[in-house]
């Protein structure tokens, strides 16, 4: 499994944008990205995916170089809601040891008023 | 509504006094696990099973149990708990391979004294 570094916190104001990058650079070729974000007591609940390029969803968007030792984490205008902490995963497509999601530290992402 | 639920949501039990926590997914996901976290340590895996009466052991899998007679259903048992496994315990279930999404529950907090 690839190993992933990510920073550990950070701050933002309500109504920017807040970027988190990943680093991973021993991904592996059948390697997907995944973020999920958790809030305090609550299970991590998925929130984007992708291999290579960009992609977008309703809630944010992962755009991926071309030699995918990095993902960055983009969330648009966020609000006080958006306060947790939020982990990048990389995933083989064709693991066979029981779908293992191994959650580094995470980053704890704290937007003020 | 697409859920896993876990119960309870909060248990206080004492040292050595068996105890049960229940987890179900409405999905028809194959692969389900259950997770510990605890402060400093992020989210470990104690037990996975990728279906019924298919079941292997985590991360930290020392003094728990599980069982998958049902494809929906994957309790956790204590047989003996102790303080050190005072924890969240999430539970999570998926279709198979790296590139999906894990669904996760509630959540749920148990302390042992």
């Amino acid at each position: 499994l690839a190993k992933t570094t990510q920073p550990i916190s950070m701050d933002s104001y309500e109504g920017q944008e807040v970027n988190i990058t990943c680093s991973h650079n021993n991904i592996a070729t059948n390697d997907y990205i995944t973020w999920y974000q958790q809030f305090p007591s609550q299970g991590p609940r998925f929130i984007i995916q992708g291999y290579k390029t960009k992609v977008t969803n309703e809630v944010a968007s992962l755009f991926i170089p071309a030699d995918r030792k990095s993902s960055t984490l983009s969330l648009p205008r966020v609000s006080l809601s958006d306060t947790a902490v939020y982990y990048c995963l990389v995933g083989d497509i064709m693991q066979a040891a029981g779908n293992k999601l191994t959650f580094g530290g995470g980053t704890r992402v704290l937007v003020k008023p | 509504e697409a859920q896993v639920t876990q119960n309870p949501r909060y248990l206080i039990t004492v040292t050595g006094k068996k105890l049960t926590v229940t987890c179900s997914q409405n999905m028809n996901h194959e692969y389900m696990s259950w997770y510990r976290q605890d402060p400093g340590l992020g989210l470990r895996q104690i037990y996975y099973s990728m279906n019924v009466e298919v079941t292997d052991k985590g991360d930290v899998p020392e003094g728990y149990k599980v069982s998958r007679k049902e494809k929906r259903n994957f309790p956790l048992i204590l047989e003996s708990p102790s303080p050190n496994q005072t924890s969240l315990y999430f539970c999570a279930s998926s279709f198979p391979g790296g590139n999906t999404e894990a669904f996760f529950g509630q959540g749920t907090r148990l302390t042992v004294v």
